[in-house]
């Protein structure tokens, strides 16, 4: 069973560019989480997609949105970039629709973005 | 508010110690679960345990135990007689049932097997 795909894995992108990530979650997942991993925030929520639909959503500005497609694959997209947007960001897939806090996530290797 | 503490941010242990990795998490709820994730140096994070607010049991898996209390607050994780290959960041995390499938993770602890 193919895991969770992330691509690009790197990406150097300049001040003021916008930039698209991808994720393909695990066949049969419908839930897509996006998270932000900084050294110094840590590890921050960005939104939760299920079913095509926006369910949750981090503290983040409106310059980070997302979507996902009928087949649950979902990307992410930042516009303005600011070199504080540099990060790994992480995709993780869960399984099934309801009860899904006692689940866990699977997580793809990271996009690691880099603002220049 | 910070919701999950991890107060250890590196340990280094020599091969075949055994070694404990401490949690403190922060909530509301009556009903939420807690984790571990791994990360190494490629990036993903890897789940190891799971745990719901209701079970209180602690267990063991191979080498992976670890130590729920609800009155301290605590979710420890302990990993057996370790090796090299556990070399990497581990990170503790909380889901709510209010704030559904949100992670608040911690600051990771960075552990370091020296062979």
């Amino acid at each position: 069973k193919a895991g969770v795909t992330q691509t690009p894995r790197y990406l150097i992108k300049t001040r003021g560019q916008q930039v698209t990530l991808s994720c393909s979650p695990i066949s049969g997942h419908r839930s897509v989480s996006w998270y932000q991993q900084t050294p110094g925030q840590g590890l921050q929520f960005l939104f939760e997609y299920f079913s095509e639909t926006q369910r949750n959503k981090g503290n983040f500005p409106g310059r980070f949105s997302g979507r996902q497609f009928s087949n649950s694959r979902s990307e992410m997209n930042v516009s303005t970039l600011e070199l504080g947007d540099s990060a790994l960001y992480l995709c993780a897939s869960r399984a099934q629709g309801t009860g899904l806090m006692n689940t866990e996530a699977f997580f793809g290797q990271g996009t690691r973005l880099t603002v220049v | 508010a910070q919701k999950v503490t991890q107060a250890q941010t590196e340990i280094s242990v020599v091969e075949k110690e055994d070694v404990t990795l401490d949690c403190v998490y922060e909530t509301r709820d009556t009903t939420y679960y807690l984790f571990w994730y791994k990360q190494p140096p490629s990036g993903e994070l890897v789940f190891l345990i799971r745990r719901n607010s209701f079970d209180e049991q602690n267990e063991i898996s191979g080498r992976y135990s670890w130590n729920f209390q609800k009155s301290t607050s605590s979710f420890n994780f302990t990993i057996t007689a370790s090796q090299v290959v556990d070399s990497a960041v581990y990170f503790c995390a909380l889901s709510e049932a209010r704030t559904g499938n949100q992670f608040y993770f911690g600051t990771g602890t960075s552990l370091t097997v020296i062979p």
